[in-house]
């Protein structure tokens, strides 16, 4: 199957400063990405649609200037966490699916994540 | 009311059991995701189906589109098979959001 790479898998960090998430569709172009945030024991959150070439599309309560996302190529996403605070650890993945005429039927594929712990 | 119901949340088996996760959905939908989702947090999909039922190895998935229901079926379960089980529906509009149920969280003992 198709694959997504997610880098870092986990990362720490101190309060104050900045971590870029990588995702990449290995063998496919991805034209929208999705990113989520998932805490303990909870299911999976969306956070934005990642749209190559365009600006993301951020859900309800998503600080677009804290959660910043880059879309540049159609194979690579990035998540910058700015200004990261200890409430911002967290389990961060991402999910890809292939370009096509109907996004609905194309299948999903998911990152390894990343786990952030921000001290 | 969550729009993806799956139960149980939390299922134990005995090595060798058959083992069925349902998922109920209130919303319209364009197809059915089966996820896996291991202690390490790594996510894989099972199964994308949208109608009738698919098989794979010793996993089965079910959808029937009128009752609004998802059944994801493991035969002769293994502890290599204790994971999360997420069942995710992508609404009927083109948008490729994925709705996610709570989970499953699955444990087979040996």
């Amino acid at each position: 199957g198709a694959v997504v790479s997610q880098h870092p898998s986990w990362v720490i960090c101190k309060s104050g400063t900045s971590v870029k998430i990588e995702c990449r569709s290995l063998d496919f172009q991805a034209t929208t990405m999705f990113w989520y945030r998932q805490f303990p024991k909870q299911s999976l959150m969306l956070m934005a649609t990642s749209n190559e070439g365009s600006k993301a599309t951020y859900e309800q309560g998503v600080e677009k200037d804290k959660f910043l996302i880059n879309h540049a190529s159609l194979t690579l996403s990035t998540l910058t966490v700015t200004s990261a605070h200890p409430e911002d650890s967290s389990f961060y993945i991402c999910s890809a699916r292939a370009t096509g005429l109907l996004v609905m039927n194309t299948e999903a594929f998911f990152g390894q994540g990343t786990r952030l712990t921000v001290v | 009311k969550n729009e993806v119901e799956q139960s149980p949340q939390n299922l134990t088996a005995q090595e060798g059991e058959f083992i069925t996760i349902n998922c109920s959905y209130s919303v319209g939908i364009s197809a059915l995701h089966w996820l896996q989702q291991h202690p390490g947090g790594g996510i894989v999909s099972l199964f994308m189906l949208s109608s009738g039922k698919k098989k794979h190895g010793r996993l089965i998935a079910t959808i029937n589109i009128q009752e609004k229901h998802s059944s994801l079926h493991i035969t002769a379960s293994h502890p290599r098979d204790s994971a999360v089980y997420i069942c995710a529906v992508y609404g009927s509009g083109n948008t490729g959001k994925l709705i996610f149920g709570q989970g499953t969280t699955l444990q087979v003992k040996p």
